[in-house]
């Protein structure tokens, strides 16, 4: 089925740790986002893309950092993971001529960091 | 400081019972969405808005468009328990490139 796809599902990391987060959809999405949800926050950018080769920062970057070499693929990274990204993080894809779409998400990585 | 604020933030309620849920904002959007959300899945779209004044309908729930474009609401009519969720209201700033600012949620439960 066509979608976004994020890897891993889960995952628990120790303070200091890294590991990037790996969004893959099909759908040819010039954009592309990775927010976290946090309870009572709802969802806040991270960062963002819009297009291959292209990002920038959204709401909260410090302590990301991102990479679209593909068009299809953006990668989330944490260089050294702090308690305080402990969190649920979300990729989405939308194409710029579709906007009354909406986004389309995957399905999340649940991230703890101890 | 978040840009959307909702209202409640949590709601129980049983079956046949109707609720609206508000999200408000001092500032301007070009578009609001309204999406819901199931555990351990990502948002999904029900609906976006364009013009101030703006109401639309799916099914047993109906979306409004403030005039001025800062807030909107999502009304349930006689709710179902396939109805709980997590519903966010997502708007986008005019000149943003598309980045959309989500609310902060409203969780409903709807029981039999």
């Amino acid at each position: 089925n066509a979608g976004v796809t994020q890897t891993p599902k889960f995952r628990v990391l120790k303070t200091g740790q890294s590991m990037t987060l790996l969004c893959a959809q099909d759908m040819n999405h010039e954009y592309m986002y990775w927010y976290r949800q946090d309870p009572g926050m709802g969802l806040r950018l991270i960062h963002y893309s819009v297009g291959e080769g292209t990002t920038a920062k959204g709401e909260v970057p410090d302590g990301y950092n991102v990479s679209r070499l593909k068009k299809q693929n953006f990668l989330l990274g944490l260089e050294s993971a702090a308690p305080s990204q402990t969190s649920v993080y979300f990729c989405a894809s939308r194409s710029p001529g579709q906007w009354s779409y909406g986004y389309t998400f995957g399905s999340g990585t649940r991230l703890t960091v101890v | 400081t978040q840009l959307l604020e909702q209202s409640p933030q949590f709601l129980s309620i049983q079956e046949g019972e109707n609720l609206t849920v508000y999200c408000n904002s001092s500032s301007v959007f070009s578009s609001l969405q309204w999406y819901r959300q199931e555990p351990g899945e990502g948002p999904v779209l029900l609906v976006t808005v364009v013009t101030g004044g703006e109401v639309k309908k799916l099914k047993r729930l109906t979306f409004q468009f403030g005039d001025a474009r800062k807030d909107s609401s999502l009304h349930i009519t006689a709710a179902q328990p396939g109805d709980t969720g997590l519903y966010l209201c997502a708007g986008e700033l005019a000149g943003t490139a598309s980045k959309l600012t989500f609310g902060t949620g409203t969780r409903l439960q709807v029981t039999l």
